[in-house]
């Protein structure tokens, strides 16, 4: 049972470079969430998506693209990065939170992103 | 606008002895609250979760947490701490009219159960 698995794990890149984070479930979750992490402000949202195609911005969405073609996968793309982005990373998902916003959110283990 | 508030960044306390992990929060109408723990270098693992009901909530480990509405809290704690307890605590809500609306997260408290 994969879960939700994310590569890659670490990641060294330099400023201006294109990076791409890929995240994979394997629960046929409708919801999909890229989090960063950060010392002093807990967890971030960047973006969410709701189901194959729809997407939303978070609380921090800037420098970032998403993209949902398929139910099982939402790549996290910072199209130009900056040393501002270096982060860890967390995709994460979870069944209808519509009528159920009980729903547990489940996370990945994880991408740490050093952009130098 | 639903927000989350964990006062404490660290919390120090002896193995044996009773631990507790504040947390206020703020929502319009009913909230779900939810406990996440993590390891280091790991991704964030479930704990516990407030629906309805019962206050006291029992989770994974021996863990529980109890929903106070009029204090807006939902306090993590644990009759007898381990070592194995060290770890990073994030407490979460959503608000029932956010009805989309993902988690917002506190910021961690992190815990430090010493031998």
């Amino acid at each position: 049972d994969a879960g939700i698995t994310q590569s890659p794990r670490y990641k060294i890149t330099e400023t201006g470079r294109q990076v791409t984070l890929m995240c994979h479930q394997t629960w046929s979750h409708s919801y999909m969430f890229w989090y960063r992490q950060d010392l002093g402000h807990g967890l971030r949202l960047i973006y969410y998506s709701a189901a194959a195609d729809i997407t939303d911005k978070g609380e921090v969405p800037d420098g970032y693209v998403v993209s949902r073609s398929k139910t099982e996968n939402f790549p996290l793309t910072l199209e130009s990065a900056t040393r501002s982005q270096t982060s860890v990373y967390f995709c994460a998902s979870s069944d209808i939170q519509g009528r159920f916003s009980g729903n547990t959110i489940y996370f990945g283990e994880g991408s740490w992103l050093t952009v130098v | 606008a639903q927000s989350v508030a964990q006062p404490e960044d660290q919390v120090n306390v002896a193995e044996g002895n009773p631990l507790t992990v504040k947390c206020t929060y703020s929502v319009s109408g009913n909230p779900y609250l939810f406990w996440y723990v993590q390891y280091p270098n790991r991704g964030l693992q479930f704990l516990l979760k407030y629906i309805t009901g019962d206050n006291l909530v029992k989770g994974s480990y021996g863990f529980e947490a109890e929903f106070n509405k009029s204090q807006t809290s939902f306090h993590l704690k644990k009759p007898s701490a381990l070592v194995s307890d060290s770890a990073l605590y994030f407490c979460a809500v959503r608000g029932p009219v956010s009805g989309n609306t993902p988690l917002v997260f506190g910021k961690g408290t992190r815990l430090s159960v010493i031998a």
